[in-house]
C-alpha cells in the first residue's frame, strides 16, 4: 500500500465545532484528494490539490476548506460542523493524476 | 452536471456464477477506472483504460471500455467469496484531474 495516513481515525465531535483532518504521505505525490462516502452515494469528491497552496473544489465542497502547506499534508477543515457532515472521509494521492491510491479513512460522527 | 452511472446497485450471486457491472457516463471520458472496496476497507485502484473499445483482463477479471468511451463494464468470471466488496469506476470531468465516482456496485458472493 502506498504510505498515506489519516488522523485521527474516529471522531466524534459536538454541532458546531470546529474539526481539522490530517492527511499525511511519504510518496511526495503531486495530486491529493479528499472524498466523504455516504451510503447510496459513492465517493463524492470535497476538494482536491495539484501542488503546494494549489487547491480546487469538488462537486460537494460547500462547508469544508483544505490546505496544503507542505507536499507530504493535505488538512481538511469543517469549520462548524452540522450533523450532514456525519460521513466516512477517505483521503487519496496521485503522482501522475490518474490510480489514486486511498488512505484508510476517517470516521467522523457529528452529535 | 457530469454524471457517473452504475448498474446494478447489488448483486448477490452463488460462488462459481459469474458477475458484470456497468458503468455509464453522460459524457465523453479521456480515461476509466476501476477500484474495489472490500467491506469495512478503503477503495482500491484496480485498472484504468484509456482507448475506446480497449479491454484488459487480469485473471478472472475482464474491463472493457466502450467505443464511444462513454461506458464501462467489469465481468468476474466464477466467482470466489474473495470477490466480495463494492465495484466502483471512476471517471475525470474533463480538463481536469478531478474524477467523478459511480455510486458502486455491491457483490455478495454465497458459497
Amino acid at each position: 500500500d502506498a504510505g498515506i495516513t489519516q488522523s485521527p481515525r474516529h471522531k466524534v465531535t459536538e454541532t458546531g465545532t470546529p474539526v481539522t483532518l490530517r492527511c499525511h504521505q511519504t510518496e511526495n505525490h503531486r495530486y491529493m484528494y479528499w472524498y466523504r462516502q455516504d451510503p447510496g452515494h459513492g465517493l463524492r469528491l470535497i476538494h482536491y490539490s495539484y501542488g503546494v497552496k494549489d487547491t480546487d473544489k469538488g462537486e460537494v465542497s460547500d462547508g469544508y476548506s483544505v490546505s496544503r502547506s507542505k507536499t507530504e499534508d493535505f488538512l481538511l477543515t469543517l469549520e462548524s460542523a452540522t450533523s450532514s457532515q456525519t460521513s466516512v472521509y477517505f483521503c487519496a494521492i496521485s503522482g501522475t493524476g490518474s490510480e489514486q491510491y486511498f488512505g484508510p479513512g476517517t470516521r467522523l460522527t457529528v452529535t | 452536471g457530469q454524471q457517473v452511472m452504475q448498474i446494478p446497485q447489488y448483486q448477490h450471486v452463488q460462488e462459481g456464477e459469474d458477475f458484470t457491472t456497468y458503468c455509464n457516463s453522460s459524457t465523453t471520458l479521456s480515461n476509466i477506472q476501476w477500484y474495489k472496496q472490500r467491506p469495512g476497507g478503503h477503495p482500491v485502484f484496480l485498472i484504468q483504460l484509456v482507448k475506446s473499445g480497449e479491454v484488459k483482463k487480469q485473471k478472472r477479471l475482464t474491463f472493457q471500455f466502450g467505443e464511444a468511451k462513454k461506458n464501462s463494464s467489469l465481468h468476474i468470471t466464477a466467482t470466489q467469496t474473495t470477490d466480495v466488496g463494492t465495484y466502483f469506476c471512476a471517471g475525470p470531468t474533463s480538463g481536469t484531474y478531478k474524477y467523478i465516482f459511480g455510486t458502486g456496485t455491491r457483490l455478495k458472493v454465497l458459497a
